[in-house]
């Protein structure tokens, strides 16, 4: 089975860019998605098909997706970032999400 | 305002059964593809399960396949997981999420609805 992988945490100084890895096999011909889940929330998507930002996300999010690797970066990350996100991608008609990246603001 | 509201959680027993509801407003229901992703306490996203406009196709995840069925009524903009023969590790927070189109992105969820499996 498909099979996306996180870092299970990264830290970043509020104002510095955070990036934020998702690797898996051929990554780069899929679309990747991004979702952001804050403590006691339901996940809200942050990028999609590689790079596009839902209406509302701030421009600070911007995506990547190349090879195997697809990567999530925020710039001037600020307190109210700080969460869980998880990537995600169809293999087939299976979703798959990758095993959550913490991001800490500190 | 697109809301998706989950209902049906609640404590089960180990072989049990459980129906969860998703009533959804704020949006053309029959427009979109469905599905049920879940979380265990404490852990990542794990997608269960999806459902096409029409219930013409139907998809789930090896871990619940035989078990789940996913279905929907268009003309009560409802979503529904009949889930048998639970077992523990299908305790977890269960969200619906609308989808637009085969393989697009989950683009509204649910507050989601909780089912512990426990004797």
């Amino acid at each position: 089975s498909y099979e996306l992988t996180q870092p299970p945490s990264v830290s970043v100084s509020p104002g510095q860019t955070a990036s934020i890895a998702c690797s898996g096999d051929k990554l780069g011909d899929k679309y990747a998605y991004w979702y952001q889940q804050r403590p006691g929330q339901s996940p809200v998507l942050v990028i999609y098909q590689n790079s596009k930002r839902p209406s509302g996300i701030p421009e600070r999010f911007s995506g990547s997706n190349s090879g195997n690797t697809a990567t999530l970066t925020i710039s001037g990350t600020q307190a109210m970032d700080e969460a869980d996100y998880y990537c995600q991608a169809w293999d087939g008609s299976t979703g798959v999400f990758g095993g959550g990246t913490k991001l800490t603001v500190l | 305002e697109v809301q998706l509201v989950e209902s049906g959680g609640g404590l089960v027993k180990p072989g049990g059964s459980l129906r969860l509801s998703c009533a959804t407003s704020g949006f053309t229901f029959s427009y979109y593809a469905m599905n049920w992703v879940r979380q265990a306490p404490g852990k990542g996203l794990e997608w269960v399960s999806s459902i096409s406009t029409t219930s013409s196709f139907v998809y789930y995840a090896d871990s619940v396949r035989g078990r789940f069925t996913i279905s929907r009524d268009n003309a009560k903009n409802s979503l529904y997981l009949q889930m048998n023969s639970l077992r523990a590790e299908d305790t977890a927070v269960y969200y619906c999420a609308r989808q637009r189109d085969y393989g697009d992105p989950f683009d509204s969820w649910g507050q989601g609805t909780l089912v512990t499996v426990s004797s």
